[in-house]
């Protein structure tokens, strides 16, 4: 199994530009969600999903969108790049809701300029 | 509302010293709680839940609710152990996982 893959792993964006960070997950997970990680700030929740149609903001959500059209995808997308959105992205899956281990994709590493 | 307090931000301790990396939470429901760790150039993973009482890589923690704490400890550190360590908390309606700030961790020889 592959597990939580992100792609790309690193990008660079213009103030403005719009992109899309991918994230797919191979364990039939219903929970889904995306973080950020900044230096001194550790992981801040942006948005999550607890099944396929079902999205909720997190603790950061301006600036971004998400959808869960399929159990397995759940893109996050920068609407429009600000240099305060310069940080690395998680996303992570997990099969329910208690006590169960949340697995993390190797991340994305944005840049924007 | 859900809080996790790392207070430390790094901590440096010598090979063979014992560690100690602390954790406190807010919460006004039963807590389910997790320290999560990120070694170099890899991807955050799961390191112990307190709910399964493991010890793992020799860490362990033990959930305080009268202190509200969750600190992790490990007798004897190896350099094997530096990384960035992080305390997370799992509730909420629709049961979030919040994570603390992370510290630092590093084993000198």
């Amino acid at each position: 199994n592959a597990g939580v893959t992100q792609t790309p792993k690193f990008q660079v964006l213009k103030t403005g530009q719009s992109m899309t960070l991918q994230c797919a997950q191979d364990m039939n997970h219903e929970y889904m969600s995306w973080y950020r990680q900044d230096p001194g700030m550790g992981l801040r929740l942006i948005h999550y999903s607890v099944g396929a149609g079902i999205t909720d903001q997190g603790e950061v959500p301006n600036g971004y969108n998400v959808s869960r059209s399929t159990t397995e995808d759940f893109p996050l997308r920068l609407l429009s790049a600000a240099p305060s959105q310069t940080s690395v992205y998680f996303c992570a899956s997990s099969y329910g809701y208690r006590s169960t281990e949340a697995f993390f994709g190797q991340g994305t590493r944005l840049t924007v300029v | 509302a859900q809080r996790v307090t790392q207070p430390e931000k790094l901590l440096s301790v010598f090979k063979g010293a014992p560690v100690e990396l602390k954790c406190n939470y807010s919460y006004s429901g039963s807590p389910e709680l997790f320290w999560y760790v990120q070694y170099s150039r890899q991807r955050l993973q799961l390191l112990l839940r307190h709910i399964s009482r493991e010890s793992i890589k020799g860490f362990t923690a033990d959930l305080n609710k009268g202190e509200t704490s969750f600190h992790l400890k490990k007798p004897f550190a190896q350099e094997e152990d530096s990384a960035m360590y992080y305390c997370a908390l799992l509730g909420g309606s629709n049961y979030k996982l919040t994570f603390g700030k992370g510290t630092l961790l590093t084993v000198n020889p």
